[in-house]
């Protein structure tokens, strides 16, 4: 069964701290996959989308890794602001097309920055 | 230019009431996808459509539930005789490829409904 899981459900920081949200998946064949910031009310906007061959993708203070092998991936946030605060969602889709259209949503990490 | 447009907002609609959510996918986008989400879960998937089709609906409930999207205007996704449970966040997405194929999804902000 195609499943998304992130860790932690929810985090805690200190504005200006680092912090590393995870994503394993068992979606397959694996076509790409997205992280997506969630403000609370609002809809998700895409931070990255990486395919198979990349390992390490940069949006500013966001960094993203993929391990296709161990099926792993990471978004470290650097010097957290408060505007940080949402909801991170990791996103998997599979290929080929006939698997269906459907991506697979992780619940997402509930992240919170402290002043 | 404009984002995904969704409408309304917000919706409140008692048990048994319909409700009509509609959905402006962005300029030059021919993909839209329905997404539903309760209160502290993620997004899950109801429908895929392109102009005039439907891809796939394997998400979307067989009763009660419809979905559109005609050759002119907005995507529209129905829910006939509401109960409390259909009270979600429903989130539509546009995108100009099939999403699967690395085409980015862009999603609206949201259609509240609460059903009292």
């Amino acid at each position: 069964k195609n499943q998304v899981e992130q860790s932690p459900q929810s985090l805690i920081i200190l504005e200006g701290k680092n912090c590393t949200l995870q994503c394993n998946y068992t979606v397959s064949p694996f076509s790409n996959l997205r992280w997506y910031k969630q403000d609370t009310g609002r809809g998700p906007v895409s931070l990255t989308i990486m395919t198979f061959s990349e390992n390490t993708k940069s949006n500013g203070r966001y960094t993203a890794t993929l391990d296709a092998d161990t099926k792993q991936s990471s978004l470290h946030i650097t010097a957290s602001q408060l505007s940080d605060s949402a909801s991170y969602i990791c996103v998997v889709s599979a290929n080929p097309p006939e698997y269906g259209n459907k991506l697979v949503f992780g619940a997402g990490t509930i992240l919170r920055v402290k002043s | 230019n404009a984002g995904v447009m969704q409408n309304p907002r917000h919706l409140v609609r008692r048990r048994g009431q319909e409700a009509r959510l509609r959905c402006s996918p962005m300029k030059g986008h021919s993909h839209v996808y329905w997404y539903r989400q309760l209160p502290e879960e993620g997004l899950k998937f109801m429908v895929y459509l392109q102009k005039e089709n439907i891809i796939d609906e394997s998400g979307m409930p067989k009763e009660r539930f419809s979905a559109e999207f005609p050759k002119e205007g907005p995507s529209i996704l129905r829910i006939q005789q509401v109960v409390r449970g259909d009270s979600a966040a429903y989130f539509c997405a546009s995108s100009p490829l099939s999403a699967a194929n690395t085409g980015e999804l862009f999603f609206g902000e949201g259609s509240r409904l609460t059903v009292l």
